[in-house]
């Protein structure tokens, strides 16, 4: 099984400043999946990436395959920002089957 | 285009009462998944559907049943609560296809409370 490691658990910024996630894994994966849970509960995802960088917006996602680390960046981060992030790895599971394994998440807090 | 919906949103049980979870999605994905979140733990998967007609175990499948009514719709059943199982689910959905991963759209979720 492969283990998701987040960091850090909680991340207070003042807004404007620049703020990265990281994630780690333990086994080698098909894709990486950052994923953003708003405070009302919804989870929608930001990125999927299986190699390089992946940019949209004041959003960057790195992966480092060799080392199974990857990144999340937020620059001149702002209140709305405030969310968890939830890191999610893919395996391959065999027959065209796919199986997710998520990471506990990173709770941002922005102030204005 | 409603994506992934969830009903209930809320919902709170006695020990023992039992309930269906109904999930239904719009983009005519092939897969469609049940997750549990609990505090301090990442989603966990439940059961899944990789396509209308299957469905299979995951993570933590014991006190839960799955239905695939069709390929809208993904059912998860409580028979009989119990306080464990208080917790947040999650639907999600994908279309699954045999050399790639797609990325799975989530429901809003419903949060579950057994007394």
């Amino acid at each position: 099984k492969n283990e998701v490691e987040q960091s850090p658990q909680n991340l207070t910024a003042q807004e404007g400043e620049f703020i990265t996630i990281n994630c780690s894994y333990s086994v080698g994966i098909s894709a990486l999946h950052w994923l953003q849970q708003h405070p009302g509960g919804g989870i929608v995802s930001l990125f999927m990436l299986s190699s390089g960088k992946k940019k949209h917006g004041r959003l960057i996602a790195t992966i480092n395959i060799q080392e199974k680390h990857s990144s999340l960046h937020i620059t001149a981060s702002h209140p709305r920002d405030s969310a968890v992030y939830i890191c999610a790895v893919v395996s391959h599971s065999g027959a065209g089957s796919y199986q997710l394994t998520f990471g506990k998440g990173t709770k941002l807090s922005v102030i204005p | 285009n409603a994506g992934v919906t969830q009903t209930p949103k809320f919902q709170v049980l006695k020990t023992g009462q039992s309930m269906t979870l109904q999930c239904a999605q719009d983009m005519n994905h092939n897969s469609m998944y049940w997750y549990r979140q609990d505090p301090g733990m990442g989603l966990r998967l439940i059961y899944y559907s990789a396509s209308e007609g299957t469905t299979d175990k995951g993570e933590v499948p014991n006190g839960y049943n799955v239905s695939r009514l069709n390929k809208r719709e993904f059912s998860l059943r409580l028979e009989s609560a119990a306080p464990s199982q208080t917790s947040v689910y999650f639907c999600a959905s994908t279309q699954r296809t045999p050399r790639s991963y797609n990325e799975q759209f989530f429901g809003p979720g419903t949060r579950l409370t057994v007394l």
